[in-house]
């Protein structure tokens, strides 16, 4: 499994784009980057999930290079709902559709009045 | 999207006994589940995968005998913490993928909070 590396954490102002950019050098051909949100005592909420280019939804961006080395999540004018840590994740999708993963650290995200 | 469930939201036990949590996907099939434990101000640490009329399969360090898992249908997986202790406190989650949508995602439960006495 790629190894992850992201900040610990991030401050950001309410209405600011924040970005949060998470390393897997060793990421391997088969493996899937995906991002969760996770308040405290809930479980992980999944955000965005992409393998290469740039993948857009209604909460979020995720950009991946070409060499698919990092990825960089993009929350577009966060709010204080937004104070959350965030999970890099990268996984292979398996036999039978499922992927394990391995959470790192995250990065904790304090959004700031 | 999907809902996966837990029960209970939070257990307080004394010491030595036997705690059952249960996991469930509410409106899709789940062959594979996973468990997670979660200390506090850390990342979730993968315990054990789920395979639904299977044995589960444990990560390294995690006694089998003491967190048994039992996948019994397509629905439903029970995290059994047996004889706990006071180190055994800890938010335990579960996760579960839609094996028949075309999203490559896990849904997680909102967690067990066990507090062993």
């Amino acid at each position: 499994l790629a190894k992850t590396t992201q900040p610990i954490s991030m401050d950001s102002y309410e209405g600011q784009e924040v970005n949060i950019t998470c390393s897997h050098n060793n990421i391997a051909t088969n493996d899937y980057i995906t991002w969760y949100q996770q308040f405290p005592s809930q479980g992980p909420r999944f955000i965005i999930q992409g393998y290469k280019t740039k993948v857009t939804n209604e909460v979020a961006s995720l950009f991946i290079p070409a060499d698919r080395k990092s990825s960089t999540l993009s929350l577009p004018r966060v709010s204080l709902s937004d104070t959350a840590v965030y999970y890099c994740l990268v996984g292979a999708l398996l036999r039978g559709g499922y992927q394990k993963v391995t959470f790192g650290i995250g990065t904790k995200l304090q959004v700031i009045p | 999207g999907a809902v996966v469930s837990q029960h209970p939201s939070r257990v307080i036990c004394k010491s030595g006994t036997s705690v059952k949590i249960e996991c469930r996907s509410l409106d899709f099939q789940a062959t594979t589940m996973f468990w997670y434990r979660q200390f506090p101000k850390q990342s979730l640490m993968l315990m054990a995968t789920s395979n639904e009329g299977s044995k589960a399969t444990y990560e390294q360090g995690v006694e089998k005998d003491k967190f048994l898992i039992n996948h019994a249908s397509l629905t439903l997986s029970t995290l059994t913490v047996t004889s706990a202790h006071p180190e055994d406190s800890s938010f335990y989650i579960c996760s579960a993928r839609d094996g028949a949508g075309g999203a490559n995602e896990q849904f997680f439960g909102p967690g067990t909070r066990l507090t062993v006495l």
